[in-house]
C-alpha cells in the first residue's frame, strides 16, 4: 500500500537557520502530495499542496518541489523563527477520500 | 468559515469500558474521519464516511465503532477500552470525492486516558 516516510523524531535549529525534513513516498499512482503543520493544542492544518511532478507547493515561507523520480517532497525554509516549532506531517493522497500520513516531524526552534 | 468540535475533550474512563467520543462540523461537509495521534507513530486512520449512514474502515478500525446519524455528526466507540489505547482521536472533515484537490480539515483533538 501507499506509504510515507519522512524525517523522524525531532529537529532541533537555532532562529534564522536553514531548515530540510525529508519526506519520500511509495505510491503505486501519481499521488498529491501535501504538507501538514500542527502547532501545540490546535489539529493539523494544511500548510500547501502539490499534485504534478516539479510542481512547487509553497506557504509562510516554506516550500517543497514534487519530485517523481526520486519519489520525494521535502520540506524547506530559508531561515526559522520561532513561531515555527510545531509537528509537520508528511501526506499523500491517491485520489480516494483518504489522506496517508508520516509519522510527523516535531520542530523546536530556540531562540 | 466553519469549525470542528470534538467533545469532550478529555474522556477518562476504566479498562473495559466503553467509551465514545463525539464530533460535529458546520462546514456542511460529505466527508469525515476519525484519527488516532500516537507520539512517533503519526496520523492512522481509524474510520471515515462519505455521507450520513456510510462507514468505511481505516488502517485500525479493530476495536472501535463508529456512527454517522447525520451529515453534521462523526462519533467514535472505543469497544473495550485498554490502557495501550491512550492517544489523541482528532476528527476531520472534507469535501466529498477527490481529496487531492479538497482540504482536510481537523478538530483539536480528544485525548483519551484509561486508568
Amino acid at each position: 500500500g501507499d506509504s510515507v516516510t519522512q524525517t523522524e523524531g525531532q529537529v532541533a535549529l537555532s532562529e534564522e537557520d536553514f531548515l530540510t525534513i525529508h519526506c519520500n513516498y511509495s505510491a503505486s499512482g501519481y499521488p498529491t502530495l501535501f504538507w501538514y503543520v500542527q502547532y501545540p493544542g490546535e489539529g493539523p492544518q494544511l500548510l500547501f499542496r502539490a499534485s504534478r511532478d516539479k510542481e512547487k507547493g509553497s506557504s509562510r515561507g516554506f516550500e517543497a518541489t514534487y519530485d517523481k523520480g526520486t519519489t520525494s517532497f521535502h520540506l524547506r525554509k530559508a531561515s526559522v523563527q520561532e513561531s515555527d516549532s510545531a509537528v509537520y506531517y508528511c501526506a499523500l493522497s491517491e485520489g480516494a477520500d483518504r489522506l496517508t500520513f508520516g509519522k510527523g516531524t516535531q520542530l523546536i526552534i530556540q531562540p | 468559515g466553519g469549525i470542528i468540535t470534538q467533545t469532550p475533550k478529555f474522556l477518562i474512563g476504566q479498562e473495559g469500558q466503553k467509551l465514545t467520543l463525539k464530533c460535529q462540523q458546520n462546514f456542511n461537509h460529505d466527508t469525515m474521519y476519525w484519527y488516532r495521534q500516537d507520539s512517533g507513530k503519526g496520523l492512522r486512520l481509524i474510520y471515515y464516511s462519505i455521507t450520513e449512514n456510510d462507514l468505511q474502515k481505516g488502517d485500525l478500525s479493530e476495536g472501535y465503532d463508529a456512527s454517522r446519524e447525520k451529515k453534521s455528526s462523526f462519533s467514535l466507540t472505543v469497544t473495550s477500552a485498554q490502557k495501550n489505547e491512550m492517544a489523541v482521536f482528532l476528527c476531520a472533515s472534507s469535501i466529498a470525492g477527490q481529496i487531492s484537490g479538497n482540504t482536510l480539515y481537523f478538530g483539536e483533538g480528544s485525548r483519551l486516558i484509561v486508568v
